[in-house]
C-alpha cells in the first residue's frame, strides 16, 4: 500500500512569517493530493488539492506544489497569522476510496 | 445542510463491551469511510464504502465491523471493546470522482477502560 511521511511534526514561525511542510509518497499510481487543517476538537478540513497532473495551485495565501518524479509536494502558507495555529496533515489517494494520511504537523504562529 | 454528523461525542467503555457509532451525511454522498485517529500516527482508515449495501477493509479493520443499509448512514461497531480501541473516530462522506474532498465529521472520543 501507499506511504505517506510528512515532516516537520512540530513548527513555530513568528506572525508574517512563511511556513512549508512536506510530504512524500511511494506508490506512483497516486494521483490526488490533498491537505487538511485540524484545530483542536475538531475534524479535518480540507483547505487546498492538488491533481497529478498539475504542479503548483495556489489559493491566496495558501499554495501547494507538487513534483511527481521526486514523489513529494508541498504546502506554503505565506503571512502567517496567529488563526493559522492548526494541525496539517497531507493525504494521498490514487482511487479516491483509500486515502493514506501524514502524521500531521503541528503549526504554531506566535505573534 | 448539517454535513457530517456523528454520535456519541464521547463514549466510556470497559474491556469487553460493545457498541456502535453512527454517522450521518445529508449531501448525498456516495463515499464514506471511518478512520481512527492516535497521537503521532495521522489519520488511519478502518473501513470504507462506495454505495448502499457495500463495505470494504481499510488498513486497520480488526476488532470492527460496519454496515451501510441506507447511503446517508455508515455504521461502526466494536464487539468486543480492548483498550487499544481507545481512540477518536472521525467519519468522512466524499463524492466518487475526483476531486474527492472529503467532508468529516466533528469526532467520537472513545476510552476503553
Amino acid at each position: 500500500g501507499e506511504n505517506v511521511e510528512q515532516h516537520p511534526s512540530t513548527l513555530s514561525v513568528q506572525e508574517g512569517d512563511s511556513a512549508v511542510i512536506k510530504c512524500t509518497y511511494s506508490d506512483s499510481a497516486s494521483n490526488y493530493f490533498p491537505w487538511y487543517k485540524q484545530e483542536l476538537g475538531k475534524g479535518p478540513q480540507l483547505i487546498i488539492d492538488i491533481r497529478s497532473n498539475v504542479g503548483e495551485k495556489k489559493d491566496q495565501r495558501i499554495a501547494v506544489t507538487l513534483n511527481k518524479t521526486a514523489k513529494h509536494f508541498s504546502l506554503h502558507i505565506t503571512e502567517t497569522q496567529p488563526e493559522d495555529s492548526a494541525v496539517y496533515f497531507c493525504a494521498a489517494t490514487s482511487t479516491g476510496n483509500q486515502f493514506y494520511f501524514g502524521t500531521g504537523t503541528s503549526l504554531t504562529v506566535i505573534p | 445542510n448539517a454535513g457530517v454528523t456523528q454520535t456519541p461525542k464521547f463514549r466510556v467503555l470497559k474491556t469487553g463491551q460493545s457498541m456502535t457509532l453512527l454517522c450521518a451525511q445529508d449531501m448525498n454522498h456516495e463515499y464514506m469511510y471511518w478512520y481512527r485517529q492516535d497521537p503521532g500516527m495521522g489519520l488511519r482508515l478502518i473501513h470504507y464504502s462506495v454505495g448502499e449495501g457495500t463495505t470494504a477493509k481499510g488498513e486497520v479493520p480488526d476488532g470492527y465491523n460496519v454496515s451501510r443499509l441506507k447511503k446517508q448512514n455508515f455504521l461502526l461497531g466494536l464487539e468486543s471493546a480492548a483498550p487499544s480501541q481507545t481512540s477518536v473516530y472521525f467519519c468522512a462522506s466524499s463524492y466518487p470522482l475526483q476531486p474527492y474532498e472529503q467532508y468529516f465529521g466533528p469526532g467520537t472520543r472513545l476510552t476503553v477502560t
